[in-house]
């Protein structure tokens, strides 16, 4: 299948600093990236969509402000969680899918541990 | 209600069973289907796509029941290896992907 790289895999970062967190499709053009997040035995849940060139689409209880997504070409997205806190510690993870009817390949995930 | 559901389990199945997990959607104008799998702590990963005609992959079996609207995955002679979380994936248009909760299985020896 399909190589989606995400960087960094884990980070620690204190109270009110940002973290941005990398996805790139290595092998193939993405026209879309998901990004989702998953607390401790739980389910993925989708944050927004990113479209190459466009504005993210965000689900409904995510913050566009806090959550910068930023998909600067067909190969890179960028989710920058701003003035992080504890309660943004969780799993994130993103995903590519090279066009509209295919399965999306995922990243390796990002653990974001705020102290 | 959610677009898809999905029975969370948990499944445990002594080894060299079958079993099956059933996945409802919603939206009956839905056209592609998948199944991943995530181990603990790590990212899913594609297991198949479910074709309508349903399809198979060695000890896998997918099938669609667009008139039921459910999805099926159905594991022959189950591994301690097949001990995860399988997720259903229903993706009704170009940028939706729509994750079930995922069904825990464990597979015991």
């Amino acid at each position: 299948g399909a190589v989606v790289s995400q960087h960094p895999s884990r980070v620690i970062c204190k109270s009110g600093t940002s973290v941005k967190i990398e996805c790139r499709s290595l092998d193939f053009q993405a026209t879309t990236m998901f990004w989702y997040r998953q607390f401790p035995k739980q389910s993925l849940m989708l944050m927004a969509t990113s479209n190459e060139g466009s504005k993210a689409t965000y689900e409904q209880g995510v913050e566009k402000d806090k959550f910068l997504i930023n998909h600067a070409s067909l190969t890179l997205s960028t989710l920058t969680v701003t003035s992080a806190h504890p309660e943004d510690s969780s799993f994130y993870i993103c995903s590519a899918s090279k066009d509209l009817n295919t399965e999306a390949f995922f990243g390796q995930g990002t653990r974001l541990t705020v102290v | 209600r959610k677009e898809v559901e999905q029975d969370p389990g948990p499944f445990n199945v002594p080894e060299g069973a079958t079993v099956a997990f059933n996945c409802t959607y919603s939206n009956s104008a839905s056209q592609s289907f998948f199944w991943y799998r995530q181990d603990c702590r790590k990212e899913p990963k594609l297991l198949m796509s479910v074709y309508s005609s349903g399809n198979e992959d060695g000890r896998f079996t997918a099938q669609l029941n667009r008139a039921s609207q459910y999805i099926s995955l159905l594991i022959r002679d189950s591994k301690l290896s097949d001990s995860a979380t399988y997720l259903c994936v229903d993706r009704p248009k170009g940028n939706q992907f729509y994750f079930g909760t995922g069904t825990s299985l464990t597979v015991i020896p």
